[in-house]
């Protein structure tokens, strides 16, 4: 399994971007990127994924370094909804495993 | 509404107790997957299944057992053996696209499990 290296927490304002940063110098080439986030108390949630290309959805855009060596979970306007633990998970396509580290706590502050 | 339901949100057991924790699916997905976490951590895989009949260990299996007997249904046990039962558990479903699971994973709330 690819290491994955977040910080440990951020904090952003309501309304305003946030970049979410992941690092994971040991993917191989046909793993997946996949962003998972965790509600207080509630199971996690799919937030995006992405091999190569950036990819955008309702939820986020994932921006994927050249190298694909790091990668960034872009929330375009955060919303208190938004506050949660944020995991980033290089996945081989196909896999049963999803490893969970420890994540990223966001913090959004009114 | 589709979605995976666990029952109950809390549960307590004393110690030396078996105890078995329900996950159902209506979201017609083949996987199902039993996870664990432990407070200030990442989740931990303990059995998944693709199939009726047929599951596979995950990371830390022991002291725990599973069924899948039917396709919406795929109950935790958390057996005596098991040390550290204490913790919070969740289940998951995905589908199978093409005879390969995808990543996307769809999890239920949670049971929280406390062992006494």
């Amino acid at each position: 399994d690819a290491k994955t290296t977040q910080p440990n927490s951020m904090e952003s304002n309501e309304e305003e971007p946030v970049h979410l940063p992941c690092n994971h110098s040991t993917i191989s080439g046909t793993d997946y990127i996949h962003w998972y986030r965790q509600l207080p108390s509630q199971g996690p949630e799919y937030v995006i994924h992405g091999l190569t290309s950036n990819v955008n959805n309702r939820m986020a855009s994932l921006a994927i370094a050249e190298d694909r060596k790091s990668s960034t979970l872009i929330l375009h306007r955060a919303t208190l909804r938004d506050a949660a633990v944020y995991y980033c998970i290089p996945t081989q396509g196909g896999s049963e495993k999803l490893v969970f580290g420890k994540g990223m706590k966001l913090t959004v502050n009114p | 509404d589709g979605g995976i339901t666990q029952s109950p949100k809390y549960l307590f057991r004393k110690e030396g107790q078996n105890v078995t924790l329900s996950c159902e699916q209506n979201l017609n997905h083949d996987a199902m997957y039993w996870y664990r976490q432990d407070p200030g951590q990442g989740l931990r895989l303990i059995y998944y299944s693709q199939i009726v009949n047929d599951f596979q260990k995950g990371d830390i299996a022991e002291g725990y057992s599973v069924s899948r007997e039917k396709k919406e249904s795929f109950p935790l046990t958390v057996t005596s053996a098991q040390k550290n039962p204490t913790a919070f558990y969740l289940c998951a479903s995905s589908i199978i696209a093409g005879g390969t699971l995808t990543n996307e994973q769809f999890f239920g709330p949670g049971t929280r499990l406390t062992v006494l």
